[in-house]
């Protein structure tokens, strides 16, 4: 078990450009979560899937915003047409979601910058 | 909605003194609380949880109580080093479907030798 992984790990692009991010989740965990974190603040949930259905957006997930877990392994975070405000850490995390605990495991995270 | 409060930092201790950052939470339900650790440079990692009332979780020296009755979450350490540097975050997860966490918006420590 290695753990959640990310990637890439940094990425600079342009705005008006398109970025697609990876997450591995821990393998037996069935639930991934993604999350986005700005400077000085908390993570703020993003999305949720269990296997290959996703199950729950946020609002903060705009239109530009998709993910998928097509075969309920890794998942991919893409963002179209990029602006400045979505400069942020993108967090990945997977849990196995048995019992009541739901205990996530976090990846290192994705730092976005849009220039 | 969900929602959580933490005591603003940044906060610099000397080594040895005790830690105490303060969490409140709202909440519909009996949500489970957590504290996160992000050290410099790291991912998140989980410290410490509770799921219930009363419950005392506790790990590394560190100790939270999960009191309902000030919907109150403080996290504290009677010592603290200067590896305890980093960033705290307080989060709960509800009961729904997806249990996604609601975090605070973090204290960052930093302890001085």
């Amino acid at each position: 078990d290695t753990g959640v992984s990310q990637d890439p790990r940094h990425k600079i692009t342009k705005r008006g450009q398109n970025v697609t991010f990876r997450c591995d989740p821990i393998s037996e965990h069935n639930r991934l979560y993604w999350y986005r974190q700005t400077l000085g603040q908390g993570p703020e949930f993003l999305t949720y899937f269990q296997n290959e259905a996703q199950l729950e957006k946020s609002r903060l997930l705009s239109d530009r915003f998709s993910a998928e877990r097509p075969k309920g392994s890794f998942s991919t975070l893409e963002i179209q047409r990029t602006e400045q405000g979505d400069s942020a850490m993108y967090l990945c995390a997977s849990s196995l979601g048995q019992g009541g605990l739901n205990e996530q495991f976090f990846g290192p995270g994705t730092r976005l910058t849009v220039l | 909605g969900n929602s959580v409060t933490q005591m603003e930092g940044p906060v610099t201790l000397s080594e040895e003194a005790f830690l105490t950052i303060n969490c409140t939470y709202t909440a519909t339900g009996y949500p489970s609380l957590f504290w996160y650790v992000q050290y410099p440079g790291e991912g998140l990692q989980l410290l410490l949880k509770a799921t219930k009332a009363d419950d005392k979780g506790s790990n590394k020296g560190f100790e939270a109580t999960y009191r309902k009755e000030t919907t109150s979450f403080h996290l504290e350490k009677g010592s603290v080093q200067v590896s305890d540097s980093a960033v705290y975050f307080c989060a709960l997860s509800d009961k729904g479907s997806a249990r996604q966490l609601t975090f605070g918006s973090g204290t960052q420590l930093t302890v001085l030798p």
